[in-house]
């Protein structure tokens, strides 16, 4: 099956404009999970949806961060205006549901790497 | 505040010197511990889940347990391959494996 994908891999924007991160679950996956990584920092977890709706999102930093995920598929992450500190690498992850598992476990992708100039 | 801390930071090993990662936690809830492989330039991969204490899971020469306090991840004669970042992640939402909590990793080299 295909895995989680991520567009684009890379972003090089100036400080003020806008980016959108897009992210392609694994087919038939409702939950959907934003995490980042900034420079020298542990991952850390931006928001969950399953399906269309935000189940949370305690983990966005401000007002500047918009997550959609229209029609419980894809899910794009848009920063507008960007700065300077929301450079790092932005993971998107998928899983079929949030139940206990022997097998359970996240597929993430390979990420997009946002700088912020 | 819930926190995961991963030890030693970095780790060199020659070919076949087995040894171990720590994973420390103190986290209210803890609704499960995971352990993830993670490439430069790729996102984490799943390796195992931990649930409760005295729980062991294994996959070729990797070995996962956890306690009330860390888990540990043994591997047994690496090799090469093996070369990896190692993130131990605990979960503590409403329901199984939602929200991780990362820790900072544990970057293995293995000489041949």
């Amino acid at each position: 099956e295909a895995g989680v994908t991520q567009f684009p891999s890379h972003s090089v924007i100036e400080k003020g404009q806008t980016v959108t991160l897009r992210c392609d679950p694994i087919s038939g996956h409702d939950n959907l999970y934003w995490y980042r990584r900034v420079m020298g920092k542990e991952i850390k977890f931006l928001l969950h949806f399953v399906k269309e709706s935000k189940q949370d999102e305690s983990g966005m930093p401000n007002n500047r961060f918009l997550a959609e995920r229209t029609g419980g598929t894809y899910s794009t992450l848009k920063v507008q205006p960007a700065e300077l500190e929301d450079s790092g690498v932005y993971f998107c992850a998928s899983s079929q549901d949030s139940g206990r598992g022997s097998n359970y476990g996240y597929t993430f992708g390979s990420g997009t790497r946002l700088t912020v100039v | 505040e819930d926190q995961v801390t991963q030890s030693p930071e970095a780790l060199r090993l020659q070919e076949g010197e087995s040894s171990s990662l720590n994973c420390s936690y103190t986290v209210s809830g803890l609704r499960g511990l995971f352990w993830y492989r993670q490439d430069p330039g790729k996102g984490p991969e799943f390796l195992f889940t931990l649930y409760s204490a005295g729980e062991e899971k294994e996959k070729e020469r990797l070995k996962a347990t956890l306690t009330k306090k860390e888990s540990f991840l043994h591997i047994t004669a690496p090799k090469p391959e093996d070369s990896a970042t190692y993130l131990c992640a605990v979960s503590r939402g409403r329901y199984y494996g939602q929200n991780f909590v990362f820790g900072p990793g544990t970057r293995l080299s293995v000489l041949p």
